[in-house]
């Protein structure tokens, strides 16, 4: 498969302060990337894209920003909540126009 | 409105049982994939699905795993004989058309332990 095993690094936080969570990607030709939220014993919730022509995109407290030179991708979320513990998953697309290429994932850690 | 739905949410079966899991896409997609997560491989693609027609099957394991979609609002997994080395997590996920600038929503999974 396209997806890297799960040697998650972990990110802890204290609830309200903020969050950054990095991603490599790994094609300076894709043009489309997704930001999802694995919460335990669920799947992939969609959070956030951007395409290629952004250098950056505003949700309900999460922004991420794009750094094509060094293909970077970054997700912030503001006043992190206990609810936003879970793992989070970059995602660009692959060689095929339907397949994404997962990244390894960051286990976001919420402290109260 | 509904999101991806798959059934069941859990099985454990024995070593040589049949397994049959089950999803409905979100109504009006028009492209559906199934997936396996493991802690050791992450996120692994199985096959995909466009206008209900398989069109990549190149991430199904070997001929004991086949998938059907026989319309646009049902599919089906099956794994036969299963093996305990089958166990994982299976996702259900679709799309709203076939480009690639179009993100995949995913079901809640199917969690199978075979014993």
């Amino acid at each position: 498969g396209e997806s890297v095993g799960l040697h998650l690094p972990t990110l802890s936080v204290q609830e309200g302060d903020n969050s950054i969570i990095n991603c490599a990607y790994s094609n300076s030709a894709s043009d489309y990337f997704i930001w999802y939220k694995q919460e335990s014993g669920k799947g992939p919730q969609f959070i956030i894209d951007i395409r290629s022509n952004m250098d950056k995109r505003q949700g309900q407290r999460v922004t991420v920003l794009l750094n094509k030179t060094v293909k970077h991708l970054s997700l912030q979320i503001a006043a992190t909540q206990p609810g936003d513990s879970a793992v989070y998953f970059c995602a660009e697309p692959g060689a095929s126009s339907y397949k994404l290429i997962f990244g390894s994932g960051t286990r976001l850690l919420v402290r109260p | 409105d509904a999101g991806v739905i798959q059934s069941p949410r859990h099985e454990v079966t024995e070593m040589g049982q049949e397994v049959t899991l089950r999803c409905k896409p979100i109504s009006g997609h028009n492209s559906l994939f199934w997936y396996r997560q493991t802690m050791m491989r992450g996120l692994e693609l199985l096959i995909y699905f466009n206008n209900n027609v398989p069109i990549d099957d190149s991430g199904m394991p070997e001929d004991r795993f086949s998938a059907k979609m026989p319309n646009a609002s049902f599919s089906t997994l099956k794994i036969q004989p299963s093996e305990p080395r089958d166990s994982a997590v299976y996702f259900c996920a679709s799309r709203p058309l076939a480009g690639a600038l179009d993100t995949q929503y995913f079901g809640p999974g199917t969690r199978l332990t075979v014993l």
